[in-house]
C-alpha cells in the first residue's frame, strides 16, 4: 500500500468548509484513496473513496489531483460534531480491498471551533 | 440493526491471564478483522479473515490467536496477557460487494 502524508492537526470555524489534504506520491494505478474518521476514540467510520475522478456523497467531497499524487477531503459546512481524527488511506480497492485490510497512519486531528 | 458488536467494552487483566475478546456481526459480511490502537496512534491490523475457516496474520499478530468457525463471529484470544497488550481493540467487517469497512465500538483492555 502506498504511504500517505497528512498534517497532524487543523482547525476550522463552524459553518465553514474544512479542507483536509493528503499526499500519496507513490500511489499505484490500481490503488484507491479512502477516507475514514474516528470521533473521540469510537470505531472508525467510512467517509468516501475514489480512484481518479472527484467524488461526492452526503458526507463529503473528495478531490483527487490529475496525477493522483495528492487529494483533498472537503467537508462543505463543518459542524462541531465533525471534530475527529481523519485518516487518508491508499490501497488496492474496488469492491474488496478496503474492507479486508486497512493501514492507518496517524491521521489529521480536525477541530471545529464554535 | 446491530452492525458489529464487541464485548466486553472494558476489561482489566493481570499479567499472564488469558481471555477472549468477542466480535459478532449481523450483516453476513465475508471479511472480518481485528485492530489495536495504542494512545496517539492509528490502528494496526492484528489478524483478519476472508471467510469462515480462513484466517491470516496482519501487521502485529504475536500474542494473539483467532479462529473463524462461523460467518458471524471472529473472537480474538490472548493466551497470556502482557502489559504491552494494553490497548483499545477494534473489530471490523466488510463485504465483497461493499467498499467500506464497518467497525465496532472497541474494547478497552488494560493489562496490569
Amino acid at each position: 500500500d502506498a504511504k500517505t502524508t497528512q498534517p497532524t492537526s487543523m482547525d476550522c470555524a463552524e459553518g465553514r468548509a474544512a479542507n483536509l489534504p493528503c499526499n500519496h506520491s507513490t500511489i499505484s494505478g490500481n490503488e484507491y484513496v479512502y477516507w475514514y474518521r474516528q470521533i473521540h476514540s469510537q470505531g472508525p467510520q467510512y467517509i468516501i473513496h475514489g480512484l481518479k475522478n472527484n467524488e461526492t456523497n452526503e458526507m463529503a467531497s473528495l478531490i483527487i489531483t490529475e496525477d493522483r499524487k495528492s487529494s483533498t477531503l472537503i467537508l462543505p459546512h463543518a459542524t462541531l460534531r465533525d471534530t475527529a481524527v481523519y485518516y487518508c488511506i491508499v490501497r488496492v480497492g474496488g469492491s474488496s480491498g478496503s474492507a479486508r485490510q486497512l493501514t492507518f497512519g496517524s491521521g489529521t486531528q480536525l477541530t471545529v471551533l464554535p | 440493526n446491530a452492525g458489529v458488536t464487541q464485548t466486553p467494552k472494558f476489561q482489566v487483566l493481570k499479567t499472564g491471564q488469558s481471555m477472549t475478546l468477542q466480535c459478532a456481526q449481523d450483516m453476513n459480511h465475508e471479511y472480518m478483522s481485528w485492530y489495536r490502537q495504542d494512545p496517539g496512534m492509528g490502528l494496526r491490523l492484528i489478524h483478519y479473515s476472508v471467510g469462515a475457516g480462513i484466517t491470516d496474520q496482519g501487521e502485529v499478530p504475536n500474542g494473539y490467536n483467532v479462529s473463524r468457525s462461523t460467518t458471524e463471529d471472529f473472537p480474538l484470544r490472548l493466551l497470556s496477557a502482557a502489559p504491552s497488550q494494553t490497548s483499545v481493540y477494534f473489530c471490523a467487517s466488510g463485504s465483497v460487494g461493499r467498499t467500506e469497512a464497518f467497525f465496532g465500538q472497541g474494547t478497552r483492555l488494560t493489562v496490569v
